[in-house]
Order: structure tokens, then sequence, then C-alpha cells
């Protein structure tokens, strides 16, 4: 159960894209299109923002959206906004009905 | 509207036990298997353990194998998570999460502060 890769931190200005990474293993990542993203903020739980790989729960704006290929899964978020300075994970299934999260990319909005 | 409340979390000495608690509102709680997710200081998240809707299957992250266990009561929607032997590395705030596929709504969590 080893802790997915992100990049720790990434920036950007109001309006601009970023890509967060999430690389993974064969045996989670690789094998199934159950890759999640959650947004946290301080003191907040963390809320979901991407589900099997791609689809944005009700709720989430269209400039999130989720790709992967082979054993990395992306997070895009298009067209920064102030309020998308916050932390990202992505978690995957890892078969067997266990969960690996990944260590987390801290998002600045300059 | 979906809740999650979690309680239980405080100081507790190494080697110590702690039992949380989450009480569940809002959905038909015996329909989804529930997971509890940690988050120690200065890290990331981690998947701690999960339970099947009925209870029957449990599931545990390496790191809290055979000290953790997680167990439910679907007649008074609560879930739970019995934790002994604690160690530093146990300190974290613990989320109680609705497992739908994806944790799609979370508690906002408990510290536990493993310390003598």
């Amino acid at each position: 159960q080893s802790v997915l890769a992100q990049p720790r931190s990434l920036s950007g200005s109001p309006g601009q894209s970023v890509t967060i990474s999430c690389t993974g293993y064969t045996s989670d990542v690789g094998s199934y299109n159950f890759v999640s993203w959650y947004q946290s903020h301080p003191g907040k739980a963390p809320k979901l923002i991407m589900s099997d790989v791609s689809k944005r729960p009700s709720g989430v704006p269209a400039r999130f959206s989720g790709s992967k290929s082979g054993n990395t899964a992306s997070l895009i978020i298009s067209g920064l906004q102030a309020e998308d300075d916050a932390e990202y994970f992505c978690c995957s299934y890892a078969g067997n009905y266990t969960y690996v999260f990944g260590a987390g990319t801290t998002v600045t909005v300059l | 509207e979906v809740q999650l409340v979690e309680s239980g979390g405080g100081l507790v000495q190494p080697g110590g036990s702690l039992r949380l608690s989450c009480a569940a509102s809002g959905f038909i709680f015996s329909n989804n298997r529930m997971t509890w997710v940690r988050r120690a200081p200065g890290k990331g998240l981690e998947w701690v353990a999960n339970i099947k809707q009925d209870g029957s299957e449990k599931r545990y992250a390496d790191s809290v194998k055979g000290r953790f266990t997680i167990s439910r009561d679907n007649d008074r929607n609560l879930l739970y998570l019995q934790m002994n032997s604690l160690g530093a590395d146990d300190t974290a705030v613990y989320y109680c999460v609705r497992d739908d596929g994806d944790f799609d709504h979370w508690g906002q969590g408990t510290l536990v502060s493993v310390s003598s």
C-alpha cells in the first residue's frame, strides 16, 4: 500500500491552467478506472471533486477535468480561480476493497 | 442532507486504546460501505479501513492491521473504530466517510493525539 506520487506544489495565476499528476502502479492506478480526486481547504473536510477518473460530481465546476494514461492519472484545472487555492489528493482503488491515497499537491493561485 | 459526525477522539498515552464513533444521518446507512480515513499532522490522507454494508467484510491498511477494528451498528446508524496499541504515528484527524464507490461524504473529523 504505497502512497501515490503527486507533485508537492504547483502554482498559477488566475485564468491559467494547472495539471496535477498522480502516479501509481500497475496494481492500483494502472489496473482500475477508479481514481478519484479530493479538494481540501484548511480546517475543512475533504471534498470529492472527481470520481472514476473523469466524472464530475454534481456542483463541481466544469473547469475541473480528469484523465488517465497507464499508471498516471491527472486532474486538470482550467481557468484557475482564487477559490481553487487548496490541497488536492488523488485516490485509487487497489483491489480487494482497499484504497491508496496520493501524497497531496498544494495549488497556489498567485 | 447526509451528515457524518465523529466523536471519541482525544489524548491517549502510547500503548493505549480509544474507540471512535460516527453517527450517520440523511441516508440509508445500511446501504453503504463505510470507511475511516486519517490525516496526520503535516502529512497526506491515509485510507485506514472499511466495512461492508452488513458488516461481514472488513479491510484494513497494513499500518493498522491487527491493532484497529472497524465495526458498525446498522440499527443505530453508527460506525466505530476501535484502536488499540496506539503509537505516535497514529496521531491524526480521523474522518468517517461514506463509501459510494468513491468517498462522497466526509465528517468533520475527530482528533486523536498519542503522547505521554
